[in-house]
């Protein structure tokens, strides 16, 4: 498996335009999360889904942020209007359902992240 | 979520053993304590995770003492490419539930 994937790996985009950030999670896993990592707040969780159904969403910093994820291989999470403060490494993760396999160890399986940049 | 302390930096030296030891002095009953490794301009990298006693792979080995308060990740003979950021996590697992991911421990290893 090429493991997570995101696109871009890189963003650099102007304030007020909009940005969307891809993922396609690991073939098999229903569990799906959004993380975002900067120096000053380090990696905090965005918002996640189960099957394809957000499940909580209360980390998303505001309005001008939305997910979504309209099948089990593919989510966006997108920005408009971005902002200079939204500048920052965006993550995907996703692990497979504790009901699956009986593993008492569950892990998370991160992409590269895109890095995006606001200016 | 239980609230995990733990060393802001550590330096070792190429060929030794490091220790970084982890406070969860209100870890629940069920809650297990895992190890995430991540390397600059990458993404969180599971390494180990435990409940108690102890657990070894083929990278790490974990300790976990009877009272569950704390835990020791440690890496034998670490070189250059073991300089990272480790995160200890107490959490009920680290599959399905979000992760909480505190400042780490940014291990510098010097040849």
């Amino acid at each position: 498996d090429a493991g997570v994937i995101q696109s871009p790996r890189h963003e650099v985009t102007e304030m007020g335009q909009e940005v969307t950030l891809r993922c396609k999670p690991i073939s098999g896993h229903d569990y799906l999360f959004w993380y975002r990592q900067t120096m000053m707040r380090g990696l905090e969780l965005l918002i996640y889904f189960n099957n394809n159904v957000p499940i909580d969403d209360s980390g998303m910093p505001e309005d001008r942020f939305s997910a979504k994820m309209p099948n089990a291989s593919f989510s966006t999470l997108k920005i408009q209007p971005s902002e200079p403060r939204d500048s920052a490494v965006y993550f995907c993760a996703s692990s497979p359902s504790g009901l699956a396999g009986g593993r008492a160890v569950k892990e998370q399986y991160f992409g590269p992240g895109t890095r995006l940049t606001v200016t | 979520l239980a609230k995990t302390t733990q060393p802001i930096s550590m330096d070792s030296y190429e060929g030794q053993e490091v220790n970084i030891t982890c406070s969860h002095n209100n870890i629940a009953t069920n809650d297990y304590i895992t190890w995430y490794q991540q390397f600059p301009s990458q993404g969180p990298r599971f390494i180990i995770q435990g409940y108690k006693t102890k657990v070894t792979n083929e990278v790490a080995s974990l300790f976990i003492p009877a009272d569950r308060k704390s835990s020791t990740l440690s890496l034998p003979r670490v070189s250059l490419s073991d300089t990272a950021v480790y995160y200890c996590l107490a959490s009920a697992s680290s599959g399905n539930t979000p992760l909480v991911f505190g400042k780490g421990t940014r291990l510098s290893v010097i040849a």
